[in-house]
C-alpha cells in the first residue's frame, strides 16, 4: 500500500498566519490527493481533491499544489475557525484509501 | 440530500462482536459503495474496506480480513459492519462513507460521512 507522511504533526499558530502543511506520497501519485479538514467530534471534510481543485464550499483561503510525491496544502490567512486537524490521502491506488497521519493546528 | 446516520455508542468486551449500521438516504443506496472507515482514540484515519450494496461484494484492508463482515439491506438502504474477536486496540470511532458523485471530480473520495459510532472494548 501506498504511504502518506505529513509533516509537521502538529504546530501552533496565530489568526492572520500562512501556514503550509506538507504530504509526501511513497510512490508517484500523479495528482490524486485530497485533503480534509476535522474538528473534535466530528467527521472528516472535504477540502481538497485532486490535488489543487477546491471543494464546493470551501473558503479561497484553502489552497493546495504538487504533484507525483509531493504535495503541500496551504492556508493564505488563518482564521479561528481554521484550528483543526488536516489529513492528506491518496486515491491514485485503492484500495486500500490511505491516508496521512493528520496534522493539528493549535492556537498559538 | 444524501445523509448517512449511523447507530448509537456500544461498549463490547474482548472477544465479543460488534455490528454498526449506517442508514442511507437522499440518493439511490444501490447505486455507490459504501466505506468503512475507523479512528483510534487520538490517532489518524483507517480505510476497514468497502461493500458494493448493489451486488454485496465486498473489499477488505488485509489488516481486517478474516474479522470483518460487511452487509447490506437493500429494503432499508442500510449497510453493516461487523467486526469480531475484539481487542482493546479495537476502540475506535468507525465512520461510514460514501464516495462523491460520479459525475464530480470527487468521485472515488469520500466526501460523504456518518457522524461516527464509538466502540469501546473494555473488560
Amino acid at each position: 500500500a501506498i504511504r502518506m507522511t505529513q509533516s509537521p504533526s502538529s504546530f501552533s499558530a496565530s489568526t492572520g498566519d500562512r501556514v503550509t502543511i506538507t504530504c509526501r506520497a511513497s510512490q508517484g501519485i500523479s495528482s490524486y490527493l485530497a485533503w480534509y479538514q476535522q474538528k473534535p467530534g466530528k467527521a472528516p471534510k472535504l477540502l481538497i481533491y485532486a490535488a489543487s481543485t477546491l471543494q464546493s464550499g470551501v473558503p479561497s483561503r484553502f489552497s493546495g499544489s504538487g504533484s507525483g510525491t509531493d504535495f503541500t496544502l496551504t492556508i493564505s490567512c488563518l482564521q479561528s475557525e481554521d484550528f483543526a486537524t488536516y489529513y492528506c490521502q491518496q486515491y491514485y491506488s485503492y484500495p486500500p484509501w490511505t491516508f496521512g497521519q493528520g496534522t493539528k493546528v493549535e492556537i498559538k | 440530500q444524501v445523509q448517512l446516520v449511523q447507530s448509537g455508542a456500544e461498549v463490547k468486551k474482548p472477544g465479543a462482536s460488534v455490528k454498526v449500521s449506517c442508514k442511507a438516504s437522499g440518493y439511490t443506496f444501490t447505486g455507490y459503495y459504501m466505506h468503512w472507515v475507523r479512528q483510534a482514540p487520538g490517532q489518524g484515519l483507517e480505510w476497514m474496506g468497502w461493500i458494493n450494496p448493489n451486488s454485496g461484494g465486498t473489499n477488505y484492508a488485509q489488516k481486517f480480513q478474516g474479522r470483518v463482515t460487511m452487509t447490506r439491506d437493500t429494503s432499508i438502504s442500510t449497510a453493516y459492519m461487523e467486526l469480531s474477536r475484539l481487542r482493546s486496540d479495537d476502540t475506535a470511532v468507525y465512520y461510514c462513507a460514501r464516495e462523491g458523485p460520479r459525475s464530480s471530480g470527487w468521485y472515488r473520495l469520500p466526501g460523504y460521512w456518518g457522524q461516527g459510532t464509538l466502540v469501546t472494548v473494555s473488560s
